[in-house]
């Protein structure tokens, strides 16, 4: 199975502060990273597929990059509603394993 | 809208059986792949199974650490997906999620329902 390891599992920052999550794949996933955003008591919403194509629906401000092991999302400009927990997902191949998670919470 | 609403969670002892349900509205179940997922404190997220469209044979896959006890299926003349769950064990007790599979995603997601298992 492919490892996901992100980084940070815990980040605090500010509106209106940037903010990069990392996501390292065990293996080359080529562009086959999805990062989904978790609110408490929600489901999972994909937020950005193929590493860097954004949702239909998602804020301009959401953004993704990378290809075969190392990816991140980037948001430029955080609001308050993006306090939340992040998850990137490879696409690459069963068992699509995620990352453990990272929680982004008010400084 | 698209919509998918799981029903079936609760408490169930070790070695019991669980069904769950997903339906679907907003869209045709019968074009696309579904999948399970489940989410634990401890483990976070994980991938269960996916049951592929009639297109692509209705093929199924397992994760791991369910196969051979857990089971998909699909109606799609009745719009639902369904995760039959035996042999139960403690860590299986999670919030199950259904998704649709679009492309190499999963959207949208269920609002979730939680199994207990626990003696």
């Amino acid at each position: 199975d492919i490892q996901m390891t992100q980084s940070p599992s815990s980040l605090s920052a500010s509106v209106g502060d940037r903010v990069t999550i990392t996501c390292r794949a065990s293996q080359s996933i080529s562009r086959y990273l999805n990062w989904y955003q978790q609110k408490p008591g929600k489901a999972p919403k994909v937020l950005i597929y193929d590493a860097s194509t954004v949702q239909s629906g998602v804020p301009t401000r959401f953004s993704g990059s990378g290809s075969g092991t190392d990816f991140t999302l980037t948001i430029s400009s955080l609001q308050p509603e993006d306090f939340a927990t992040y998850y990137c997902q490879e696409s690459y191949t069963s068992p699509w394993t995620f990352g453990q998670g990272t929680k982004l919470e008010v400084k | 809208e698209v919509q998918l609403v799981e029903s079936g969670g609760g408490l169930v002892e070790p070695g019991r059986s669980l069904r769950l349900s997903c339906t679907a509205s907003g869209f045709t179940l019968g074009d696309y792949a579904m999948s399970w997922f489940r989410q634990t404190p401890g483990k976070g997220l994980e991938w269960v199974g996916v049951i592929r469209s009639r297109v692509y044979g209705g093929t199924i896959e397992y994760a791991a650490s369910v196969k051979g006890r857990f089971t998909l299926s699909r109606d799609d003349s009745k719009s639902i997906a369904y995760l039959q769950m035996n042999s139960l064990e403690t860590e299986d007790t999670a919030v199950y999620y259904c998704s649709r599979a679009v492309a190499r995603r999963f959207d949208p997601w269920g609002q979730g329902t939680l199994v207990t298992v626990s003696s």
